[in-house]
């Protein structure tokens, strides 16, 4: 069935270094549509980008990440950390569900940022 | 402006019990879900609904039910509330424009069940 897998259940690194999550899919679709959600410490799961273009690259917010589907990888990146980007980040795919479309999401990243 | 509102904010139900958690979206949103939160499993699809009067179960429906009695309302029903079910749950109502489908997710309920 279809499924997303991230890989680090804990990221920790200082400020000012890269960082990067992994994530991975699989889905009998050959159209997905990949998401990225932040989601902060008492708050609920926000948007944080999104791609439906192979081998196109998406930013937002100074993230970027680029759908691969040759690889099925949609992995997270930012050039140099900061203290606000601690937070739990979810990868997503979006699928025909029943009629309708649901997300199914990995089980999670957190990053922890420290001085 | 909260577009997706979920009460009760907290919830302490004992076993056996029904908990009721309540949605209410704004954004005129034609599907609606409902997600539990657990530490080493992510976010969960428990149901879901694509229009008023539908529902549809998700990959852990056991041991709940829904209901879409409108455009605006969606309720996750715990009949026979078990400790296993102490979570965090999340409502959330999704825009499938081209298909893409980004949600929207309200603040959350902290159920515990004892």
């Amino acid at each position: 069935g279809d499924s997303v897998t991230q890989t680090e259940g804990l990221v920790t690194l200082t400020e000012g270094l890269p960082v990067m999550l992994n994530c991975t899919y699989q889905t009998i679709y050959s159209n997905p549509f990949l998401f990225w959600y932040v989601q902060h410490l008492n708050e609920s799961p926000r948007l944080l980008l999104k791609s439906f273009t192979d081998n196109k690259r998406t930013e937002h917010q100074g993230f970027h990440a680029t759908l691969h589907k040759s690889s099925s990888s949609f992995h997270l990146q930012k050039s140099s950390a900061q203290l606000s980007d601690s937070a739990l980040y979810y990868c997503a795919l979006s699928v025909p569900y029943q009629g309708g479309r649901a997300l199914i999401f990995g089980t999670g990243t957190t990053v922890s940022v420290s001085p | 402006e909260a577009a997706v509102t979920q009460s009760p904010r907290n919830k302490v139900a004992v076993t056996g019990g029904k908990v009721t958690l309540s949605c209410n979206q704004t954004n005129n949103h034609n599907n609606m879900y409902w997600y539990r939160q657990d530490t080493g499993h992510g976010l969960r699809l428990i149901h879901y609904s694509y229009g008023a009067g539908s529902t549809e179960k998700g990959d852990i429906p056991d041991g709940y039910k829904a209901s879409r009695p409108s455009q605006e309302n969606f309720s996750l029903i715990l009949e026979l509330a078990t400790p296993s079910q102490t979570s965090v749950y999340f409502c959330a109502s999704g825009d499938t424009g081209r298909g893409q489908n980004t949600l929207y997710f309200g603040a959350g309920t902290r159920l515990s069940v004892l």
